[in-house]
């Protein structure tokens, strides 16, 4: 059990330019979660998959955003037309389910929008 | 929607004892964790409480009133490597029928020798 583990640790990008992150889950989690932090918050959900399927996603996440998880295993996260305001830690965590559902964070990416 | 409010920021001596509070206004609650954030790491887990009463884990333990909103995390025998931020997160029902943990802005504790 390697942990979760996520892609690019870091990215700097022009405004307007699209990106796309990965996140890969502990192996045997089916449910994932992607979250925004900025300094001096707590992270802000973005978007929940439960294997392949996003079930929930935040009334706040522009259409800009968009999550995949195709095989119900890693999951991307793109961002289109980005701005600077998007300039954040991205952060995915994973879970297995049953009764406390522990999440367990990757170690992020830090995406700066100049 | 929720609310979770907690302090900013505390500040407490090697050795001593803090408790961080964190209140919140939700429906559909089902569970309450805390999270250990060093900067510039990912949240890790310290806590969870679903029932009312008091979990003890080692230096660490957290308590949950449901019907006052209300929870607590209490650190004993302070350590300089406890400075860190702690975050209260509450899972509650979320629109499409699912629950998801909600997490507050965090408490930023700083221990001094």
């Amino acid at each position: 059990d390697t942990g979760v583990s996520q892609n690019p640790r870091h990215k700097i990008t022009k405004r307007g330019q699209n990106v796309t992150f990965r996140c890969d889950p502990i192996s045997e989690h089916n449910r994932l979660y992607w979250y925004r932090q900025t300094l001096g918050q707590g992270p802000e959900f973005l978007t929940y998959f439960q294997n392949e399927a996003q079930l929930e996603k935040s009334r706040l996440l522009s259409d800009r955003f968009s999550a995949e998880r195709p095989k119900g295993s890693f999951s991307t996260l793109e961002i289109q037309r980005t701005e600077q305001g998007d300039s954040a830690m991205y952060l995915c965590a994973s879970s297995f389910g049953g009764r406390q559902e522990t999440q367990y964070f990757g170690p992020g990416t830090r995406l700066l929008v100049l | 929607g929720q609310n979770i409010d907690q302090p900013t920021e505390m500040t407490a001596t090697e050795g001593a004892i803090v408790q961080i509070n964190c209140t919140y206004q939700t429906s559909g609650f089902n569970g309450l964790f805390w999270y250990q954030q060093h900067a510039g790491e990912a949240p890790t887990f310290l806590s969870y409480n679903v029932l009312d009463g008091l979990e003890e884990k080692g230096r660490f333990s957290s308590f949950l009133s449901r019907s006052k909103g209300y929870s607590y995390l209490l650190l004993k025998e302070l350590q300089m490597k406890d400075s860190a931020s702690y975050l209260c997160a509450v899972r509650d029902l979320q629109s499409g029928g699912s629950y998801i943990p909600t997490f507050g802005r965090g408490t930023s504790l700083i221990v001094h020798p």
